[in-house]
């Protein structure tokens, strides 16, 4: 099972662009790289996945290296509400069947200061 | 709009009850998982389904045990509750079927049991 890595907490301000990145040093072929989003006292959601290079939504870009051994989430001009714990998961896709899909690590707390 | 519901948002036990958890998805996902989490530990996956009346052992299953007995609900059972099992559960819900990437998380069940 491929182990996650990333930092425990970040601050950063309003207006600022976040990087948060995640080492997986030993993912698989068939491994996806999801990240979810988690505020207090409310369940994970899923921010963005991808494979490999880059992947873009509204919300959030992936930064997929070619070989895959980590991954940055960017969070563009965050705002105080981003503020949240951000966990990486390396897994099977969904497809699969497979519970590794949704292995969490323990996170990376990030605080958005005014 | 895509729903994961867990019956209790708050839950106090003794030592010793039958506790009975409970989650339900409106998705018609084949897979579903219960989760605890804890400061300091993140997300650990207690048991996963991926089929009715189907289950596979998480990281945790110890002292716990699970029911599918339709696509919809899964069921999370304390058999005997110790004070160790005080925690935030949470359910999610995923497709097997391409192109849903994503899991979707209920509100998660706050229990104590003293």
């Amino acid at each position: 099972l491929a182990k996650t890595t990333q930092p425990i907490s970040m601050d950063s301000y309003e207006g600022q662009e976040v990087n948060i990145t995640c080492s997986h040093n030993n993912i698989a072929t068939n491994d996806y790289i999801t990240w979810y989003q988690q505020f207090p006292s409310q369940g994970p959601r899923f921010i963005i996945q991808g494979y490999k290079t880059k992947v873009t939504n509204e919300v959030a870009s992936l930064f997929i290296p070619a070989d895959r051994k980590s991954s940055t989430l960017s969070l563009p001009r965050v705002s105080l509400s981003d503020t949240a714990v951000y966990y990486c998961l390396v897994g099977e896709g969904p497809s699969s069947g497979s519970a590794r899909q949704l292995t969490f690590g323990s996170g990376t707390q990030l605080t958005v200061l005014p | 709009d895509v729903k994961v519901t867990q019956s209790s948002r708050y839950l106090v036990k003794r030592t010793g009850e039958k506790v009975f958890l409970e989650c339900v998805q409106d998705m018609d996902h084949e897979n579903m998982f219960w989760y605890r989490q804890d400061p300091g530990l993140g997300l650990r996956l207690i048991y996963f389904s991926y089929d009715v009346k189907m289950k596979e052992k998480g990281d945790i299953p110890e002292g716990y045990s699970v029911s599918r007995e339709k696509k919809e609900r899964f069921s999370l059972i304390l058999e005997s509750a110790s004070t160790n099992q005080t925690s935030m559960y949470l359910c999610a819900s995923s497709s097997l079927q391409p192109p849903n990437t994503e899991a979707f998380f209920g509100q998660g069940t706050r229990l104590t049991v003293v």
